[in-house]
């Protein structure tokens, strides 16, 4: 299947600061990427869509200057919680949407502490 | 509204009891059901894609399975190493060329030795 990795896998960071999450597509080209929130023992929550040369869609009740999304080329996409808080802690995933079978396929996910 | 269920929340079962996860959904017009596993700490894990009732793969101990309603993924004398959270989502037609999924809350498989 095809390979998508994610970086860091966890990060610890400090109240008020921002923490970067890089998302890559490493076998094929993505034009669409998703980034997606995942509490303990739920199911995967949506937060954005990431499209490549343009500005991300995002879910309802997701703030979109708090979560920045930059898609700056068919591989690779980003994701930066802006003036972190402890209930910004979770864990993040991305996923890549495969153009030519529409499957999306997810990274290994970044757990994210804030303290 | 587009809803997708998935069935038992948790399963218990014994090493080499056959059992089926099911996924049902209110999404007309399917353009996609798939499936995927995860394990804890991880990112989800593509399996299946379906796109037509009574369309079937297989893989290893594993046969997913579609209907107009539902589908199914059926675990065949499984291992402990098959114990993991099992994802189902669908692709509605409102999503257009997005690719946006609807996931439904998962069903975590236990299989004991």
């Amino acid at each position: 299947g095809a390979v998508v990795s994610q970086h860091p896998s966890w990060v610890i960071c400090k109240s008020g600061t921002s923490v970067k999450i890089e998302c890559r597509s490493l076998d094929f080209q993505a034009t669409t990427m998703f980034w997606y929130r995942q509490f303990p023992k739920q199911s995967l929550m949506l937060m954005a869509t990431s499209n490549e040369g343009s500005k991300a869609t995002y879910e309802q009740g997701v703030e979109k200057d708090k979560f920045l999304i930059n898609h700056a080329s068919l591989t690779l996409s980003t994701l930066t919680v802006t003036s972190a808080h402890p209930e910004d802690s979770s864990f993040y995933i991305c996923s890549a949407l495969n153009p030519g079978s529409h499957e999306q396929y997810f990274g290994p996910g970044t757990r994210l502490t804030v303290t | 509204e587009d809803q997708v269920t998935q069935s038992p929340e948790a399963l218990r079962l014994q090493e080499g009891e056959s059992s089926s996860l099911n996924c049902s959904y209110t999404v007309s017009g399917l353009r996609g059901l798939f499936w995927y596993r995860q394990d804890p700490g991880k990112g989800p894990e593509f399996l299946f894609t379906l796109y037509s009732a009574g369309e079937e793969k297989e893989k290893e101990r594993l046969k997913a399975t579609l209907t107009k309603k539902e589908s199914f993924l059926h675990i065949t004398a499984p291992k402990p190493e098959d114990s993991a959270t099992y994802l189902c989502a669908v692709r509605p037609p409102g999503s257009g060329n997005t690719g946006k999924l609807i996931f439904g809350q998962g069903t975590t498989l236990q299989v004991k030795p």
